[in-house]
């Protein structure tokens, strides 16, 4: 009964590589959100999508690319990893639109990149 | 631009203690404004919202906040806690129409006997 769900929950890779994370949500939300917090806790949105559609882009480097197949789903794909890019990205997900309701998180995916 | 600020990095206090983590957040408009607690490796799970109406809302696991418009405020409190009450606490604050949260930097929250 997982509501927000990351795979995978640990990722270490070299610099250079490219690696994807995904999210699900189960609860039926339109609006899916990917936030990257830094080794000081610092939490900041990256990504916004409403049903498949991209509404926030923050300004975050092109070598991160979202993807929504469907209103469900919102992978990451990182290009060229950096050793800056080690952090915890966090999935969530909203039931509004238009508005700024609650949001639901998913467990993590901390990613270190040697 | 909506921000919020967390003014104590670290807070310790004894457990049976009252708790309060004090919050301030700069919008120009009526805020949505959250409270989230993010234990040691997990997610981020709300605690309590503020959205409109009484400015004193009660939250899970015992939390209640109160809303302070004139004082920009969102203060966190808890008359008692628990030592499972240790984790990160983030304030937040949203805007109508607009998608974006945006987090403070954290209040760690330390439990002594």
């Amino acid at each position: 009964d997982t509501a927000v769900s990351q795979t995978p929950k640990y990722l270490v890779t070299q610099m250079g590589n490219d690696k994807s994370i995904k999210c699900e949500q189960n609860l039926g939300h339109d609006t899916m959100y990917w936030y990257k917090q830094d080794s000081k806790k610092f939490l900041k949105i990256m990504f916004s999508y409403n049903n498949k559609e991209l509404i926030i882009n923050e300004t975050v480097p092109n070598r991160f690319s979202p993807k929504s197949p469907d209103k469900a789903h919102l992978n990451l794909h990182i290009n060229s990893l950096e050793l800056g890019d080690s952090a915890v990205y966090f999935c969530a997900s909203s039931p509004l639109v238009g508005k700024t309701g609650e949001q639901f998180f998913g467990p993590g995916t901390r990613l270190t990149v040697l | 631009a909506q921000s919020v600020t967390q003014p104590d990095i670290h807070i310790t206090v004894s457990e049976g203690a009252s708790l309060e983590l004090r919050c301030n957040y700069s919008y120009g408009a009526t805020p949505y404004l959250f409270w989230y607690v993010q234990s040691p490796g997990q997610g981020l799970q709300l605690l309590l919202k503020y959205f409109s109406g009484d400015t004193l809302v009660q939250g899970i696991k015992g939390f209640e906040a109160e809303f302070k418009r004139s004082q920009s405020s969102f203060n966190l409190r808890k008359p008692s806690v628990h030592w499972s009450d240790a984790a990160e606490y983030f304030c937040a604050v949203g805007a109508y129409g607009n998608e974006k949260l945006t987090f403070g930097t954290g209040t760690r929250l330390t439990i002594i006997p």
